[in-house]
């Protein structure tokens, strides 16, 4: 089975950096997912990491240590539209995706 | 030029009865998803479906049946309605195993 850990909130404020954190288990690691979700919206993807290390897109890094079962999302420059949840997945029988509870962020001013 | 389209994107109905939600992608993708969103606003996979065979059903109750015509569309028809159906319910889908997913808009389905 597969199992995800994120902290349930976190605040913040705007031009300051956040991490949010994941932690996981599962039987047969096959990549990790970030989707951010603005309230009242659908889920939309942000990062896929399948090999330790860190990625870079813009204001948003990912990053993944497989050893550990941990990954985190590193926000920078915040800003009030960076207010949302941040969903941490992993692919189930190599499509479904299975989410965490998600982290709610908000940002304030 | 929607990629994932639902409708309707608010349902709202009496316990009792049937209601289907239909949902379409222009994608060209072979998989398609329906995930439920409840009120803790938890994600959760309900079915899969790659190139119109089922390969995903996570013990959702039997009083909910996918339907899917063809690789473009969908449907997620639900009998008998209940209080505990409300919630989000978000159409996806994906391209090659282990792709990023493309969600619909979501319906909001109340169960009264």
């Amino acid at each position: 089975g597969q199992n995800i850990d994120q902290p349930t909130e976190m605040t913040a404020t705007e031009g300051a950096i956040v991490q949010i954190n994941c932690t996981y288990q599962t039987s047969g690691f096959n990549g990790l997912f970030w989707y951010q979700q603005h309230a009242g919206e659908a889920p939309t993807f942000l990062s896929y990491n399948v090999l330790d290390g860190l990625e870079e897109k813009g204001r948003f890094s990912s990053f993944l240590s497989r050893s550990k079962g941990y990954s985190y999302l590193l926000l920078k420059e915040l800003q009030m539209k960076d207010s949302a949840s941040y969903l941490c997945a992993l692919p189930q029988a190599g499509t479904a995706l299975i989410f965490g509870k998600g982290t709610t962020l908000s940002v304030s001013s | 030029d929607t990629a994932v389209s639902q409708t309707p994107k608010y349902l709202v109905t009496q316990m009792g009865n049937d209601k289907s939600i239909k949902c379409e992608q222009n994608l060209g993708h072979d998989t398609m998803y329906w995930y439920k969103q409840d009120s803790k606003k938890f994600l959760k996979i309900m079915f899969s479906y790659n190139n119109k065979e089922l390969i995903i059903n996570e013990t959702v109750p039997n009083r909910f049946s996918p339907k899917s015509p063809d690789k473009a569309h969908l449907n997620l028809h639900i009998n008998s309605l209940e209080l505990g159906d409300s919630a989000v319910y978000f159409c996806a889908s994906s391209g090659l195993a282990v792709n990023e997913q493309y969600f619909g808009p979501g319906t909001r389905l109340t169960v009264t």
